[in-house]
């Protein structure tokens, strides 16, 4: 079973400062890895999906970057603002079964 | 182009009381997936349809809970019995593909509150 985590569960940074987000799994054998903001009482949003063959994946301010051999994957947001408050999800697709896990999120405030 | 769409967005019941919950995915997505989520916690996958075909139910508790999708496009998940520990948000979401393996996109979610 895929065991994803997230670490820490909650952070807050000055406004301007970069953030990065982490997060691990046990199996390396993934299709791909996703990342995803929520928003409190919406559903999930799509930021970034990294396929197993690349090593980073950007979309303006963020990049995310994967290492499938050390089982890690890290969100980069640059130059934070207060509309970055939200918490990051990451999940991974495993290969074996197409079974998608879920970390359970890290919640980032940032102060302005 | 319209995003996933869910119904209702809030649901209060008293237990021992069915409740049902609608989605419709984004137009011309083949897979769909029914998704739980508690407080704190990542979303749990109860259930995964490729068009009309359930794909992974392993995590569904079929003592209670049904899910339909007719036609490959809206989804049903039912409740019935409702339980105390149901109260919870459901999420749904789609894509396109096979298995889990494109992007996702998320509905708004029910919150379900079970009393």
């Amino acid at each position: 079973k895929q065991e994803v985590t997230q670490i820490p569960a909650a952070l807050s940074v000055p406004e301007g400062e970069n953030l990065v987000l982490n997060c691990s799994f046990t199996d390396s054998a993934i299709y791909n890895l996703q990342w995803f903001r929520q928003d409190p009482g919406k559903g999930l949003t799509s930021l970034l999906l990294i396929q197993s063959s690349q090593r980073e994946q950007t979309s303006g301010r963020l990049n995310a970057s994967l290492d499938k051999s050390s089982g890690r994957s890290t969100l980069y947001i640059a130059a934070s603002q207060p509309g970055d408050s939200a918490t990051y999800l990451c999940a991974a697709t495993r290969r074996e079964d197409y079974k998608l896990s879920f970390g359970a999120g890290t919640t980032v405030t940032v102060r302005a | 182009e319209a995003g996933v769409v869910q119904s209702p967005r809030y649901k209060i019941i008293e237990k021992k009381q069915p409740v049902a919950f609608w989605c419709n995915p984004i137009s011309g997505h083949n897979t769909l997936y029914w998704y739980l989520q508690n407080l704190g916690q990542g979303p749990e996958l109860l259930i995964r349809y490729e068009n009309e075909e359930a794909v992974d139910d392993s995590q569904l508790p079929k003592d209670r809970f049904s899910a339909e999708r007719l036609k490959g496009v809206d989804s049903t998940l039912k409740i019935q019995p409702a339980e105390l520990g149901d109260s919870a948000v459901y999420l749904c979401a789609s894509s396109w593909g096979s298995g889990a393996t494109g992007e996702l996109f998320f509905g708004e979610g029910s919150r379900l509150t079970v009393l």
